[in-house]
């Protein structure tokens, strides 16, 4: 299994620009989530959704969108890229919590994105 | 308010001795979660320990241990016999509402451990 994977690894931008990125999972789970990490702060969510064709928003979700048409992805989207941005995106899986167990989320790798 | 407060902002330990990461919560929730992330300087985020806030047993995985002090609503991670690679950030994170269907984290600022050979 390939777990929770991101593309693309790396990306610059100019401002104004749009992009998306894609993250996916092999493990079934129902609950996929996308943060954002800056220095000197831990993750903070973005939007989360709880299953295929719902998504709801998190902490800091002003300048992105996202979709999941399908269980195994899930895709953010920057419309209008702006400076502030600037930042590594992670996306993150899960089973349903109320299914019993930790709730452990599983991570992906990470997108480095800048904006210029 | 902060709803998780790590206030070690980096923290040394010799190899082989035993180390002590703070973390504190604030969450008015009788039911939630505390977890801890290790993030390695390749950067991915790897689940280390969870606690319920009804466990009543401290939990344990392997050399990682979690001091839960519910009345302090304080969860620091305990790791024995440090070893080289245990080098990295830690964060802790928080999930509330344990008994609804919201599973969203809150995390820390972490703390940069290194280990001195």
């Amino acid at each position: 299994n390939a777990g929770v994977t991101q593309t693309p690894k790396f990306r610059v931008l100019k401002t104004g620009q749009s992009m998306t990125l894609l993250c996916a999972q092999d493990m079934n789970h129902e609950y996929m989530y996308w943060y954002r990490q800056d220095p000197g702060m831990g993750l903070r969510l973005i939007h989360y959704s709880v299953g295929e064709g719902t998504t709801a928003k998190g902490e800091v979700p002003d300048g992105y969108n996202v979709s999941r048409l399908k269980k195994q992805n899930f895709l953010l989207g920057l419309e209008s890229a702006a400076p502030s941005q600037t930042s590594v995106y992670f996306c993150a899986s899960s089973l349903n919590p109320l299914a019993g167990g930790n709730h452990e989320q599983f991570f992906g790798p990470g997108t480095r994105l800048t904006v210029l | 308010a902060q709803k998780i407060t790590q206030t070690q902002p980096g923290m040394f330990v010799q190899e082989k001795e035993a180390v002590t990461l703070d973390c504190t919560y604030d969450t008015s929730d009788q039911s939630y979660g505390l977890f801890w992330y290790k993030q390695p300087s390749s950067g991915e985020m790897i689940f280390l320990i969870y606690q319920g806030s009804y466990d009543e047993q401290n939990a344990t995985e392997g050399r990682y241990s979690l001091n839960f002090q519910k009345a302090r609503k304080s969860a620091n991670l305990v790791i024995s016999a440090s070893q080289l690679g245990d080098s990295a950030m830690y964060f802790c994170a928080m999930r509330e509402g344990l008994q609804t269907g919201a599973n969203n984290l809150f995390f820390g600022t972490g703390t940069r451990l290194t280990v001195i050979p």
